[in-house]
């Protein structure tokens, strides 16, 4: 069966990095692409980007370009996002979910990021 | 602002028929992209609903069903249970090459 199973909760200061992996199993890691998806408290989603799982190539949602990278190493088939320079308004929810045809239909659980100073 | 407009909240009685729309534009749903719907119930990840406007993936019900017209949408969920209450949010893409999604609506059911 399909899993994605993502890092725990991280609390981070203000300005620092963060990277949530998602190691999934259960399918061909090269025939889909993963995303992430964000979700602040009580709040909605918010799509960041998306990477092949075929080639690495990425496509990142304007408002995260320059702040945010995704990768994958296909040999664990996991995939990593790294987000820089974390601000309070960071705090959120991050999924990972594999991507078919422009939707995704498996999720992971969720990584919990905490800004605070 | 999402991209995706919806009622932020609906409500029916168990048993009844309730549905949710999703208003995009030219650019995402009126340019022809797939409306896709996910169920989100309290403390757990989003779940796959309706994928490609109206197909339903394996294990879900029936009773749920979608639609699309022009640059918009709309989920029907009929044999209201109490279990539907949840948060769904449909989703589509943009020719701006990126995934947008409807705001959220919070179902309640009475």
């Amino acid at each position: 069966q399909v899993q994605l199973v993502q890092s725990g909760a991280e609390v981070k200061k203000p300005g620092a990095s963060v990277t949530v992996s998602c190691k999934t199993s259960g399918y061909t890691f090269a025939t889909y692409g993963i995303s992430w998806v964000r979700q602040a408290p009580g709040q909605g989603l918010e799509w960041m980007g998306w990477i092949s799982g075929y080639n690495g190539n990425t496509n990142y949602a304007q408002q995260f370009q320059g702040r945010v990278t995704l990768t994958t190493d296909t040999s664990t088939r996991t995939a990593y996002i790294d987000l820089r320079n974390l601000r309070s308004d960071d705090t959120a929810v991050y999924y990972c979910a594999r991507d078919v045809d422009r939707h995704v239909d498996y999720w992971g659980p969720g990584t919990l990021v905490t800004v605070s100073s | 602002q999402s991209v995706l407009t919806q009622p932020p909240s609906v409500s029916g009685a168990p048993g009844q028929r309730v549905t949710i729309s999703c208003t995009g534009s030219s650019s995402n749903i009126g340019a022809g992209y797939d409306v896709h719907w996910y169920q989100q119930l309290p403390g757990t990840a989003p779940k796959l609903l309706i994928y490609g406007n109206n197909n339903r993936p394996s294990g879900v019900p029936d009773r749920f069903s979608g639609s699309k017209s022009g640059t918009s949408a709309s989920l029907a969920i009929t044999g209201l249970r109490a279990d539907d209450e949840a948060d769904y949010y449909c989703q589509s893409y943009d020719s701006t090459l990126r995934v947008v999604f409807g705001g959220g609506t919070k179902l309640t059911v009475l």
